[in-house]
């Protein structure tokens, strides 16, 4: 039973290009969240998805950063035009439905953006 | 969104040893989860707390959760290499939304 799936696992840019982060949620989640891990702190919220909307995403950068989770393949984390300070670890992570909430959250294994 | 401190932010320990790290807020915890998160990889849930006063315990790991639900501590019982990550606290208070601690890294010596 596979787990959350990210790649690419590692990503180097330079200033001015684009990232393009993809993430493949657990067998049976319908819930997507991207978080980011800056050098020397803690993992911080972006944004939560669920097939074909964007339910929350008041952790994105109002600029350059977008999500989307279509109704078909992964979702996907896109940066443009980076910066070295978008430099960092992206994860994602999945939960079902429970009724009741979103449940407990899986993590992927992240995304290491570098910006040279 | 609460600011969790985290303390020590690094433990060295030799294997056998015991270990405790904290986490503690300003703010009260309705529902707190800690994490472990090994070099290159995603933060693994191991357990969530949510009475004020509860302990629970994870084979070698027992977690607290202060009566006032405002701190909390993880205690490892003669620790071996494997335990060896980064351990973070999250308040899960708000369900998807967790807010981290900046976590303690640890390692434990052979």
């Amino acid at each position: 039973n596979a787990g959350v799936m990210q790649n690419p696992r590692h990503l180097v840019r330079r200033r001015g290009q684009e990232a393009r982060l993809r993430c493949s949620p657990m067998k049976g989640h319908s819930h997507v969240y991207w978080y980011r891990q800056l050098p020397e702190e803690g993992l911080k919220f972006m944004v939560y998805l669920q097939k074909e909307n964007i339910i929350d995403e008041s952790g994105m950068p109002k600029e350059r950063f977008s999500a989307e989770f279509p109704k078909e393949g992964p979702s996907i984390l896109r940066i443009q035009q980076v910066v070295r300070g978008d430099s960092a670890a992206y994860f994602c992570a999945s939960s079902p439905w429970t009724g009741s909430g979103t449940g407990e959250l899986f993590f992927g294994e992240g995304s290491r953006l570098t910006v040279l | 969104t609460q600011l969790l401190e985290q303390s020590p932010q690094f433990l060295s320990i030799q294997e056998g040893e015991n270990l405790t790290v904290y986490c503690n807020s300003s703010s009260v915890f309705s529902s707190l989860q800690w994490y472990r998160q090994e070099p290159g990889e995603g933060p693994v849930l191991l357990v969530t707390v949510v009475t004020g006063g509860e302990v629970k315990k994870l084979k070698r790991l027992t977690f607290q959760f202060g009566d006032a639900r405002k701190d909390s501590s993880l205690h490892i019982t003669a620790a071996q290499p494997g335990d060896t990550g980064l351990y973070l606290c999250a308040d899960a208070s708000n369900d998807y939304k967790l807010s981290f601690g900046a976590g303690t890294t640890v390692t434990v010596r052979a």
